[in-house]
């Protein structure tokens, strides 16, 4: 296993597109999450997933933001409308459980023109 | 989660050790501590995490005061590719799966002098 991958690197749109992001978690974990991070700022929580149950979300997440992970493997983080303040570095994270660290992807680099 | 307070940066020698402090002070029984570390451009990278014993790995060493109000990460001889942005974060395992975000602050920048 190579680690979290994120498909795309970079994604650059104008504003109201619709994006979509992919992430891969390593496979035995069955825990994964979605954060966002802007210049000089540390990753913010966006929301998370046990399997295929999304178990939290954070109030980052509006309405225009939909996640998902289908068969509990793979998941795809959706921006509708998009505006320039979702532009930041979108990562993806997954663990086995809570008792261990989690492994981060390299993230997904979003401009809105 | 839990606040930690981190000094906005530090500034260390090459091949010496480095010491990164992190204070938290409102810590509750079923917190983890969580070291994490972000080199520029890459997703962040986990480190180290303890509950209450020193813990050593590979990568550092983490040292948690006896009342787990303060750690620091121990950095036995850095190299300049350690230069990053380390993240103190206190993760609750107590939850039972709710609440389950990693909440980063701001971290320290270290900078790794040759």
């Amino acid at each position: 296993d190579t680690g979290v991958s994120q498909d795309p690197r970079h994604k650059i749109t104008k504003r109201g597109q619709n994006v979509t992001f992919r992430c891969d978690p390593i496979s035995e974990h069955n825990r994964l999450y979605w954060y966002r991070q802007t210049l000089g700022q540390g990753p913010e929580f966006l929301t998370y997933f046990q399997n295929e149950a999304q178990l939290e979300k954070s109030r980052l997440l509006s309405d225009r933001f939909s996640a998902e992970r289908p068969k509990g493997s793979f998941s795809t983080l959706e921006i509708q409308r998009t505006e320039q303040g979702d532009s930041a570095m979108y990562l993806c994270a997954s663990s086995y459980g809570t008792g261990q660290g989690c492994d981060f992807g390299p993230g997904t680099r979003l401009t809105v023109l | 989660d839990a606040k930690t307070t981190q000094p906005n940066s530090m500034e260390s020698n090459e091949e010496e050790p480095v010491h990164l402090p992190c204070n938290h002070s409102t810590i509750s029984g079923t917190d983890y501590i969580h070291w994490y570390r972000q080199l520029p451009s890459q997703g962040p990278e986990y480190v180290i995490h303890g509950l209450t014993s020193n813990v050593n790995n590979r990568m550092a060493s983490l040292a948690i005061a006896e009342d787990r109000k303060s750690s620091t990460l121990i950095l036995h001889r850095a190299t300049l590719r350690d230069a990053a942005v380390y993240y103190c974060i206190l993760r609750d395992v107590g939850t039972g799966g709710g609440a389950d975000g990693l909440t980063f602050g701001k971290g320290t920048h270290l900078i790794i002098q040759p």
